[in-house]
């Protein structure tokens, strides 16, 4: 299996500050055939599911917020908010559909404000 | 896109329960399906898909889950479904289900609000 992992584990970010992810996958999820890392990034509130925020680790959902960014290439992901707004606080996980169906997912980034 | 889970609930340990995932507003035949799940104050897990008919109906299943759980899927209906037996107190959590976007590339895009399944005696 493709082992991700996020850190921070948590985070507090002050309102208007950026706030950074990281992700690591512990073998490539980028393709051959296509070129594209197969990284998405979920938001799960409280009570909610998840949330697609980014997919090919840099495609922004349609709807999402432009202060949400996706980069990075091979097995080293991140997710930037540019700017934190109160309605970000969040668990945030990076997931691989490399190998999918067999989804695997970061432990989770809990985001909270300072 | 509206997913929508029921048929959770409280269940004693080696019991069965079985899960729907009532859909609308897609043409629910051409996706796969998946079911994760949720520990309570824990992470996501992915534990079962089927494929689209045209691409077989075939399913996939987690280590954890293998041998005692059955996707399965009605389009004449637009309804999947987990089987669960022989339950444990593991499997306590909360169930959604979701789509995935493209027939080869399972992106999961949109998900169920969840059903919570609780395994206690």
């Amino acid at each position: 299996d493709i082992v991700m992992t996020q850190s921070p584990d948590s985070l507090a970010v002050s309102l208007g500050e950026r706030a950074t992810i990281n992700c690591k996958s512990s073998q490539s999820v980028s393709h051959i055939s296509d070129n594209k890392n197969y990284l998405a990034w979920y938001q799960q509130k409280p009570g909610q599911p998840p949330k697609l925020l980014i997919y090919w680790a840099s495609a922004r959902e349609s709807g999402v917020p432009d202060r949400f960014s996706g980069s990075g290439s091979g097995t080293d992901f991140t997710l930037t908010i540019s700017s934190l707004q109160a309605e970000d606080v969040a668990v945030y996980y990076c997931q691989q559909y490399y190998s999918a169906p067999l989804y695997t997912f970061g432990q989770g980034t809990k985001l909270e404000i300072k | 896109v509206q997913l929508v889970e029921s048929g959770g609930g409280l269940v004693q340990p080696g019991r069965s329960l079985r899960l729907s995932c009532t859909t609308s507003e897609f043409t629910f035949g051409d996706y796969g399906m998946s079911w994760f799940r949720q520990p309570p104050g824990k992470g996501l897990e992915w534990i079962a898909f089927i494929r689209s008919k045209a691409y077989g109906g075939t399913t996939e299943y987690a280590a954890s889950v293998k041998g005692r759980f059955t996707i399965s899927r009605d389009d004449s209906r637009s309804v999947a479904f987990l089987q669960m037996n022989s339950l444990r107190t593991e499997d306590t959590a909360m169930y959604y289900c979701s789509r995935a976007r493209w027939q080869t590339i399972l992106l999961v895009d949109h998900w169920g609000q969840g059903t919570l399944v609780t395994v206690s005696s």
